[in-house]
């Protein structure tokens, strides 16, 4: 069975400095893979998605992160954070062909401090 | 610009009570979905639907049921609400196609006391 896991509940970071937020994930077949970004009081954004071709894929707000299979991983990065970029952040997966379920992640809590 | 809205953003019951919690999209998605958000857990699906009148479990669907008779609204009604269904609630639609992208509403915070 598919599953998520988000290697850190809670990143710390000065602002200006990078992160890389840690997502793993298992399954036995081709997969769709999303990360999704929650302010606070807010619903979930889509950041960017993975679906097929170049494994370095670039979303909103200068996040980017790179699909590796044979690590089955999709790490977030971001070379310079903001204090806006405070917020949760959700790593999904979706199994191709196995209809519109969503998989996530318990979340990362990034904290952005001045 | 797309949109899914939740019928209210706070939500105070009480114990024993029927709660219905309201979900409309504009996209003229197929797929609507709830999820319940609690800390440390992420996110987790209660039920979906694929189409008007259909629906189907989720992972944890015990004290939950489902209402879809329109294809723009699929409503959350919690039977006789319990201090353990406390939480943040999320709503989400999905064109039925791949790669079924799911766009969320701003949530409903629940409190049963």
């Amino acid at each position: 069975a598919q599953s998520v896991t988000q290697l850190d509940s809670q990143v710390p970071v000065f602002e200006e400095a990078p992160v890389e937020l840690r997502c793993n994930y298992s399954s036995s077949v081709s997969v769709y893979l999303f990360w999704y970004v929650q302010y606070p009081n807010q619903g979930l954004q889509l950041l960017l998605k993975y679906l097929s071709g170049s494994t370095l894929v670039k979303g909103i707000n200068g996040f980017e992160a790179e699909f590796n299979k044979s690590q089955t991983s999709f790490h977030l990065r971001k070379p310079s954070v903001h204090i806006s970029d405070t917020a949760e952040y959700f790593c999904a997966v979706r199994e191709v062909g196995q209809g519109g379920k969503l998989i996530f992640g318990q979340g990362t809590e990034l904290s952005v401090k001045p | 610009d797309v949109k899914v809205t939740q019928s209210s953003r706070y939500l105070v019951k009480r114990t024993g009570e029927k709660v219905f919690l309201e979900c409309v999209q504009d996209m003229d998605h197929e797929n609507m979905f709830w999820y319940r958000q609690d800390p440390g857990l992420g996110l987790r699906l209660i039920y979906f639907s694929y189409d008007v009148k259909m629906k189907e479990k989720g992972d944890i669907p015990e004290g939950y049921s489902v209402s879809r008779e329109k294809k723009e609204r699929f409503s959350l009604i919690l039977e006789s609400a319990s201090t353990n269904q406390t939480s943040m609630y999320l709503c989400a639609s999905s064109r039925g196609l791949e790669p079924y992208e799911q766009y969320f509403g701003p949530g409903t915070r629940l409190t049963v006391t």
